[in-house]
């Protein structure tokens, strides 16, 4: 089946430097990418969505500034968090779709700890 | 705008019995119609995916169905085990690639 790699796995970073989070279609190619946010207890949150080689698309109230996304091609995407601070760490999730089924596949997920 | 429901929110039975998670969606015009389950600290798993033209899917011990002009759709789980112990996510679809509108889940706890 359709399998997404996202990494690093878990992230400890200091407050003020950035952070950066992949997110790779294995076996078809990803069209379009999701990149969601959860909190604890909570559901997803959605955060942007992109389409390779073209700009993302922001959730209102998410800063595209300090979340970069970038899908330079149709196998990898990429979340920055620039500049992060202690209320950035959270477990951040990246989705794909684009596999023949018409499902969507998510990768394992990043919990990022901000210091 | 998309809602989706889940119910119940959480739920708690001895391992070996059967069990019905419920969804349900209020604009029926939906491509598909996907079932997750998230483990703690882990990413999403895709259990099951109906298509809109679909009434049900089955994998092993999962089974959901779709009712669409209803908007809702039921995952039963058959003779539960307790590593059937997750939230399970129902999500659906408006197609072309477009974002996933996700449920509020329901936490399944199986015990011994």
């Amino acid at each position: 089946g359709a399998v997404v790699s996202q990494h690093p796995s878990r992230v400890i970073c200091k407050s003020g430097t950035s952070v950066k989070i992949e997110c790779r279609s294995l076996d078809f190619q990803a069209t379009t990418m999701f990149w969601y946010r959860q909190f604890p207890k909570q559901s997803l949150m959605l955060m942007a969505t992109s389409n390779e080689g073209s700009k993302a698309t922001y959730e209102q109230g998410v800063e595209k500034d300090k979340f970069l996304i970038n899908h330079a091609s149709l196998t990898l995407s990429t979340l920055t968090v620039t500049s992060a601070h202690p209320e950035d760490s959270s477990f951040y999730i990246c989705s794909a779709s684009g596999d023949r089924s018409g499902g969507y596949t998510f990768g394992s997920g990043t919990r990022l700890t901000v210091v | 705008k998309q809602e989706v429901t889940q119910i119940p929110a959480a739920l708690s039975v001895p391992e070996g019995e059967n069990l019905v998670l419920n969804c349900s969606f209020t604009d029926s015009a939906i491509y598909n119609l996907q079932w997750f389950r998230q483990d703690p600290g882990k990413g999403l798993t895709s259990l099951l995916l109906i298509q809109s033209s679909q009434r049900e899917q089955t994998s092993g011990r999962l089974n959901a169905s779709l009712d669409k002009s209803s908007g809702r759709s039921t995952l039963y789980i058959a003779a539960s085990q307790p590593g059937d112990s997750a939230t399970y996510l129902c999500a659906v679809g408006p197609g072309g690639g477009n974002k996933l509108t996700f449920g509020t889940g329901t936490q399944l706890k199986v015990e011994l």
